[in-house]
């Protein structure tokens, strides 16, 4: 599986988009990114993921360059509650369904 | 619908003792993953089943760890002898039968070796 790079923490205020970037520039065609979350002390919960388009749920988009070699996960509106350690996983297709988590960013959202 | 149900929540042990984590995946759900986090390693996947078949054991540490699936709607992960470096968060995760489906995590174990 491709090698993501985030930033480790992150700043918001609530109310207002955050924006959580993600590198992985040697993502194969095959590979979906996949976001996920961990609120403190709670199991990491699953947010979205693409594989070329974006895409949007209620809970968030996801933006993925062109060149896939790099994707953005919007919240639109953060709240406290989001305040969380999110991870961008860069899995394969045709396999059963490891994620490999790295470290992370960790978001604080402030009022 | 319940979501993974893991037991017990919290478990303190002397070194040397044996410990069983228990996990319920969501009813349906075909594969199942046990995972561990600690401060230093962050989350590790220890191991996972398909269809109550352990696919792949390379993250089990060593061989005081063993994890089986006796039928579809549970599983276990066994440390025996345990050790104080075993300490950490277990988590255990379900996902229905297609590849790209999201895991649900459960709420997680905390154990703790004396």
């Amino acid at each position: 599986d491709a090698k993501t790079t985030q930033p480790p923490s992150m700043d918001c205020a609530e109310g207002r988009a955050a924006n959580l970037p993600c590198n992985h520039s040697t993502i194969s065609g095959n590979e979906y990114v996949y976001w996920y979350r961990q609120i403190h002390s709670q199991g990491p919960q699953y947010i979205i993921h693409g594989l070329k388009n974006n895409e949007t749920n209620e809970m968030a988009s996801l933006i993925i360059t062109e060149d896939r070699k790099s994707s953005t996960l919007i919240l639109p509106h953060a709240t406290l509650r989001d305040t969380a350690v999110y991870y961008c996983i860069v899995r394969l297709t045709g396999t059963a369904s490891k994620l490999t988590f790295g470290t992370g960013t960790r978001l604080q959202v402030t009022l | 619908d319940a979501g993974v149900i893991q037991s017990p929540r919290h478990e303190v042990t002397e070194m040397g003792q044996e410990v069983t984590l228990r996990c319920k995946p969501i009813s349906g759900h075909n594969s199942l993953f046990w995972y561990r986090q600690t401060m230093m390693r962050g989350l590790e996947l220890l191991i996972y089943f398909n269809n109550n078949v352990p696919i792949d054991d390379s993250g089990m540490p060593e061989d005081r760890f063993s994890a089986k699936m006796p039928n579809a709607s549970f599983s276990t992960l066994k440390i025996q002898p345990s050790e104080p470096r075993d300490s950490a968060v277990y988590f255990c995760a379900s996902s229905p039968f297609r590849q790209e489906d999201e895991q649900f995590f459960g709420p997680g174990t905390r154990l703790t070796v004396l």
